[in-house]
Formats: C-alpha cells, sequence, structure tokens
C-alpha cells in the first residue's frame, strides 16, 4: 500500500512565525501536492510538484512556498504565518496523471 | 478551465435504502472524473475512477458512479446504504488537456441513518 505521511497532526503557531510542513510518500510517485481543507470550500490546491525541484502554482499559492528536493519528499512553507492560514493541510501523491491520487492525514494547523 | 459542482452540502439516508451523491462537473477536454470520501479526522480515500471506456464504474465498499457525457454528471450511487458509510464525500476532475492537478469540489456530507 502507498503511504503518504505528514509530520504533525496537529500544529500550533503564532502569526509571524516561519512554518514548515513535511510530507513524504514512499512510492515513488512523481507527483505530489498540497491542499489546504476549510469548511464548505472542499480542498483547494496551493501548490504540486510533477518532479524533482519541479513545482506549479495551484489556486491558492499566495503566502505559501514549497520545496522537493527529494522524489519522496515535498515541503510546504509558510513564510510568515498569519491567522486566515488556520486550515487543515492534506498532502497527497499520485503515479502520474492518470491515476488516483493517495492522500496523507492531514496536519490541522492553528495560528494565533 | 476546469471545475465541478457538488449541489448538495448533505444528503440524508436510511440505512438499506440506496444513495445517490451528485456530481457535475465542467472541463475543456474529456474528463478524468474521481470520488473521494473522508471519514472523521482522517485524510481523502479513493473510492472509484472514471478514465475512459465503460460509463459505469465501480469501486470500493459497494459504491459505483456513472458517467453521462452530455449531462456533464458524474453521479455517485450505492444500491443499499450503511451507517458505516457515513461521511465526507468529494468529487474530483482533471481534463486530459490542460493542467495536471485534480481540481475538488465542496463535499458532500452524507448522513446514513439507522
Amino acid at each position: 500500500d502507498v503511504k503518504v505521511t505528514q509530520s504533525s497532526r496537529y500544529l500550533v503557531k503564532r502569526t509571524g512565525e516561519k512554518v514548515f510542513l513535511e510530507c513524504v510518500q514512499d512510492m515513488d510517485h512523481e507527483n505530489m501536492f498540497w491542499y489546504r481543507q476549510d469548511p464548505g470550500l472542499g480542498l483547494r490546491l496551493i501548490y504540486f510538484s510533477y518532479d524533482v525541484k519541479m513545482k506549479e502554482k495551484g489556486d491558492i499559492p499566495e503566502g505559501y512556498s514549497v520545496s522537493r528536493e527529494k522524489k519522496e519528499r515535498f515541503s510546504l512553507i509558510l513564510e510568515s504565518a498569519s491567522t486566515n492560514q488556520t486550515s487543515m493541510y492534506l498532502c497527497a501523491s499520485s503515479r502520474d496523471n492518470y491515476n488516483e491520487q493517495f492522500f496523507g492525514p492531514g496536519t490541522r494547523l492553528t495560528v494565533l | 478551465a476546469q471545475s465541478v459542482a457538488q449541489p448538495e452540502d448533505q444528503v440524508n439516508v436510511a440505512e438499506g435504502n440506496p444513495l445517490t451523491v451528485k456530481c457535475t462537473y465542467s472541463v475543456s477536454g474529456n474528463p478524468y472524473l474521481f470520488w473521494y470520501v473522508q471519514y472523521p479526522n482522517r485524510g481523502l480515500q479513493f473510492l472509484l475512477k472514471y478514465i475512459t471506456g465503460d460509463n459505469l464504474v465501480k469501486g470500493s465498499y459497494g459504491f459505483e458512479a456513472e458517467f453521462n457525457k452530455s449531462q456533464t454528471s458524474f453521479h455517485l450511487k450505492k444500491p443499499s446504504a450503511l451507517v458505516s458509510d457515513s461521511a465526507l464525500y468529494f468529487c474530483a476532475v482533471r481534463d486530459n488537456t490542460g493542467r495536471r492537478a485534480l481540481t475538488f469540489g465542496s463535499g458532500t456530507r452524507l448522513q446514513v441513518q439507522p
């Protein structure tokens, strides 16, 4: 089974802090994704990566950056956390563009 | 551009009755369609997908979905609902010409009453 792990289940940070969310997949998938999930809004794509060191902006990239130095790891960075970034963050990976995405358990981030 | 609409925030059904969760989509080219389920405090789990071929797709846990090109719909169905099916369901789409990533609907909460 594909396993996607995220570094934290729950995280509490203060406004202005730099926040790192880590995601690791163990199935040699090409594509990796970061979403945020908010009630009534579904999942919104922040960034995705289709290869090492390659990235593309999603629908809501403002205030976020990403890093993919190794194939199995995809990091989401909040340069200066703000209260409107309080959300559930979901990481996913997929083998290619035709197959399903596998999701991690999520990180619930609270910014105070 | 690609988009997905799930017109119902919540669907209520009695255990043993058939259930339908609706999804309509808009894409430029041919659609790749997916359904996912999310149980409380969990990540999303893949249920089924339509890429090409038979319009009726069967998936996990007894779920199926019917692709209807003329109505641009991909409704999720199950003949007999279980209480354990209560969860949040997401439809997602991407087209075969544009962006690599999926676009998700806003989700439909399914409540199955005993």
